[in-house]
């Protein structure tokens, strides 16, 4: 139950549009089409942005979107704005039953 | 209003035992898988334990397995997990969250320490 690999930091100017990974394996990102990602402002609860992959949760923009390729899931985040500052993690079910979390990444609006 | 709130947090030493609970209100409780995830200080999210709506399935991480046990009581639409045998490593915030395949509905959150 390895932690699925973001990268750290990501960062973005208002208005452009940004990219995060999610690596993990055949045991979960890519064997299963079960992956979400998490809006996280630290001291709050987190917030479903993605689930299954590509789907949005009711209330969520469609700036947010989601993709898949092999063991990699990416969040793509389009028109940036200064709300968007917070730390996303991606979530995968995995063999077992399990679930795995990504290692976060801190978005920045330059 | 759907509503998740975490409970029964605290310090305690090396080798003690703490449940925590989680009062839902404002669905079917009775109808949805739940979770609980943690988030130990200065660092990411990380996924605890699962229960199915009827607790007729349950799932854990390997860091947890054995020592803690995750539990429902429908009727009074809240959510357990029995933590035993604490270590260090298991000083977080823990969060319950509603969901099978992806969680949609967070609490705040309660924190544990484990520290003598």
């Amino acid at each position: 139950q390895s932690a699925l690999t973001q990268p750290a930091s990501v960062s973005g100017s208002p208005g452009q549009s940004i990219t995060i990974s999610c690596t993990g394996t055949s045991s979960d990102v890519g064997g299963y089409n079960f992956v979400s990602w998490y809006q996280h402002h630290p001291g709050k609860a987190p917030k479903l942005m993605i689930y299954d992959v590509s789907k949005w949760p009711s209330g969520v923009s469609n700036r947010f979107s989601g993709s898949k390729s092999g063991n990699t899931a990416s969040l793509t985040i389009s028109g940036l704005q200064a709300e968007d500052e917070a730390d996303y993690y991606c979530c995968s079910y995995a063999d077992s039953r399990t679930f795995v979390f990504g290692t976060g990444t801190k978005v920045t609006v330059l | 209003e759907v509503q998740l709130v975490e409970s029964g947090g605290g310090l305690v030493q090396p080798g003690g035992s703490l449940r925590l609970s989680c009062a839902a209100s404002g669905f079917t409780f009775s109808s949805y898988w739940m979770h609980w995830v943690r988030q130990s200080p200065g660092k990411g999210l990380v996924w605890v334990s699962r229960i199915k709506s009827d607790e007729s399935s349950t799932s854990y991480a390997d860091s947890v397995k054995g020592r803690f046990t995750i539990s429902r009581d429908n009727a009074k639409n809240t959510l357990y997990v029995q933590m035993n045998s604490l270590r260090v490593e298991d000083t977080a915030v823990y969060y319950c969250a509603r969901g099978n395949s992806f969680m949609d509905v967070w609490g705040k959150g309660t924190t544990v320490t484990v520290s003598s």
